[in-house]
């Protein structure tokens, strides 16, 4: 079945390092994003991505990084420059036309 | 740009009860609109979907929302509820473009939706 896989499930990280998401995606979508989640605050973008190559900041970018080299994978860099990284984060995808979007399972990131 | 309201933050509703959960909208351009729900600890998944034709659109789960561009409002209702029905639920829209584009999805910051035996 076609579907949006993200890894690790749980991630701990301490202070001061960086930490890679994974977002993998057998859909053929072209657009992909990522997504944080705190409890009360929705979800919130941090970075999208229409195709290959190429990404646009999203409205909380500041602190993380990601790549688009091939369709089918979207990583997220959580860098040590983001203050509060403890968070719930979900990568998505939709097709161009933005009829529907498919979500991943998540990964809870944890700063220790 | 856009914004999305969610009038509640919680709703406690008894087992069988009906239940709506409201949300309202803002955008300067046509949006298609969407709600999904979200278990614990899990991703989202899609409960329905506005794109156009009938303002009233079923989903999954016996869930139905009902578009007013008017009030610009899309509120999710469901007749009966059932203890599974507990989790959040999010509303959310996304600008229609012309020539295509898909700029992502703005959400509002959810209702909890609480059913009580």
């Amino acid at each position: 079945d076609g579907g949006i896989t993200q890894s690790p499930k749980y991630l701990f990280r301490k202070e001061g390092q960086n930490v890679t998401l994974s977002c993998e995606q057998n859909l053929n979508h072209d657009a992909m994003y990522w997504y944080r989640q705190d409890p009360g605050q929705g979800l919130r973008l941090i970075y999208y991505s229409q195709i290959v190559n190429d990404f646009q900041k999203g409205d909380i970018a500041e602190g993380y990084s990601v790549s688009r080299e091939k369709k089918e994978s979207f990583p997220l860099t959580v860098t040590s420059a983001q203050k509060n990284p403890t968070a719930f984060y979900l990568c998505a995808s939709t097709d161009g036309q933005g009829y529907g979007y498919t979500f991943g399972s998540g990964t809870r990131l944890t700063v220790v | 740009a856009q914004s999305v309201t969610q009038l509640d933050s919680q709703v406690p509703v008894f087992e069988e009860a009906p239940v709506e959960l409201r949300c309202n909208y803002s955008s300067s351009v046509s949006v298609y609109l969407f709600w999904y729900v979200q278990y614990p600890n899990q991703g989202l998944q899609l409960l329905l979907k506005y794109l156009s034709g009938s303002t009233l659109v079923k989903g999954i789960n016996g869930f139905e929302a009902e578009f007013n561009k008017s009030q610009t409002s899309f509120h999710l209702r469901k007749p009966s509820v059932h203890i599974s029905d507990t989790a959040e639920y999010f509303c959310a829209v996304t600008p229609i473009y012309s020539g295509g584009g898909a700029d992502g999805l703005t959400f509002g910051k959810g209702t909890h939706l609480i059913i009580q035996p």
